[in-house]
């Protein structure tokens, strides 16, 4: 069955290391997406790619970085982690032709030390 | 830009009772899509329900409904028959045909089921 996967799903890191989160989907999916999840502001968008060599910024995009080489992989780089950065990331996927959602990985906690 | 409205940061229900989650909306396109989506301690994103913008019709699936009211711009949740396994934050979730389909999240509500 097709599915998206997250690794690490914890990680503990240190302020200023560079840390890359891992999204590999299997859906065959041209869109997708990293969010984060903070309490009281929902999920709010920090990348997104719409195929190979694409990528966007999304609302809260300082500090992260990421790239698409392929259709499966899309990474996620924080530079120089901070404490600010503490939080749950979620990578998403569409096949952007239909009004269905996301399909979602199942997160990534992620807490700078 | 598109925003998500939940103005209920935490609800609690009885066991068998039901409860409506509010949602608000604000969007200048007509057509879009609407969503709920439950987030259970697992962490996982699981679709409740979901609406389209020019269906009138509200959408049911079980014991969840919506009651979407384009004009007002609201999309509430309601959950009858409240579950043990119901108890999990719920997101709304915005999604328009211009910018990409991007899906915009309201902050959530985070739902207890009491026994």
């Amino acid at each position: 069955d097709a599915e998206i996967t997250q690794s690490p799903r914890h990680k503990i890191t240190e302020t200023g290391r560079q840390v890359t989160l891992a999204c590999h989907q299997t859906w065959n999916h041209n869109n997708m997406f990293w969010y984060r999840q903070d309490l009281g502001h929902g999920l709010r968008l920090i990348h997104y790619s719409y195929g190979v060599h694409d990528t966007n910024k999304g609302e809260v995009s300082d500090g992260y970085s990421v790239s698409r080489s392929n259709t499966e992989d899309l990474p996620l780089t924080l530079e120089s982690a901070a404490s600010s950065q503490t939080s749950v990331y979620f990578c998403a996927s569409s096949d952007g032709g239909t009004a269905y959602g996301y399909t979602f990985g199942s997160g990534t906690r992620l807490t700078v030390v | 830009a598109q925003t998500v409205t939940q103005s209920q940061p935490e609800m609690s229900v009885q066991e068998a009772e039901t409860v409506t989650l509010s949602c608000t909306y604000d969007t200048s396109e007509n057509n879009y899509y609407l969503f709920w989506y439950k987030q259970p301690p697992s962490r996982q994103m699981i679709l409740v329900i979901r609406q389209e913008a020019y269906k009138q019709q509200n959408a049911t699936e079980n014991r969840f409904s919506v009651n979407f009211q384009k004009a007002a711009k609201s999309f509430s949740l309601k959950i009858s028959d409240s579950q043990l396994g119901d108890t999990a934050m719920y997101f709304c979730a915005f999604q328009g045909n211009n910018a990409g389909n991007m899906l915009t999240f309201g902050g959530g509500t985070r739902l207890m089921v009491k026994p």
